[in-house]
């Protein structure tokens, strides 16, 4: 099992640019979330989907666009990039969705964005 | 709102030495606890969950704790080695759009 995996790995973009990230994951998990990683910020939810066909706002959303492809794919859609959004994004899914003791994140290895 | 606290920012010990990673709470109703690991460049890799109606959890070198009712959990590590050489961030998961909500990480640097 690969887990959950992310597509590209680095990418440097220019101001205005827009750009897919992508995020598969082979564990049959139900719920998806993308995160982006800031330096002195920690880690803050951009968009979820807690099931197939089901996309909602995390905390930080602005400048953002998600789809839940299928039950295996979600990807994560910059339409008009900014120097705002240079950051480490990471992919996480999760087999049970809500307030469960047992929903445990198990995350990709990120995709390091430059926008100039 | 919750707010997860991890102090301090970076620790370095020499090899062998048993160390106490800290993590606190501001919000007491959690579900679950999770301690991650990330080497630099790298993604996080899930060391242990501690579910709301648990005190510990164990996993070879590595014993969390949880004291709900306090805010707080610690991660232990026992004999550590430079292959421990990583940030370690705890995340609380309160069920509110299954967000996990994180620290900001400990930098732990163990000298040989």
């Amino acid at each position: 099992n690969a887990g959950v995996t992310q597509t590209p790995k680095f990418q440097v973009l220019k101001t205005g640019q827009s750009m897919t990230l992508q995020c598969a994951q082979d564990m049959n998990h139900n719920s998806m979330y993308w995160y982006r990683q800031d330096p002195g910020m920690g880690l803050r939810l951009i968009y979820y989907s807690a099931s197939e066909g089901t996309t909602d706002k995390g905390e930080v959303p602005n400048g953002y666009n998600v789809s839940r492809l299928n039950k295996r794919e979600f990807s994560l859609r910059l339409e008009s990039a900014a120097p705002s959004q240079t950051s480490v994004y990471f992919c996480a899914s999760s087999d049970l969705w809500g307030a469960t003791s047992y929903n445990e994140q198990f995350f990709g290895p990120g995709t390091r964005l430059t926008v100039l | 709102k919750q707010e997860v606290t991890q102090i301090p920012a970076a620790l370095s010990v020499p090899e062998g030495e048993n160390l106490v990673l800290n993590c606190s709470f501001t919000d007491s109703a959690i579900y679950n606890l999770q301690w991650f690991r990330q080497d630099p460049g790298k993604g996080l890799t899930s060391l242990l969950l501690i579910q709301s109606s648990q005190r510990e959890q164990t996993s070879g070198r590595l014993n969390a704790s949880l004291d709900k009712s306090s805010g707080r959990s610690t991660l232990y590590i026992a004999a550590s080695q430079p292959g421990d050489s990583a940030t370690y961030l705890c995340a609380v998961f309160t069920g509110a759009n299954s967000k996990l909500t994180f620290g900001k990480g400990i930098t732990l640097s163990v000298r040989p």
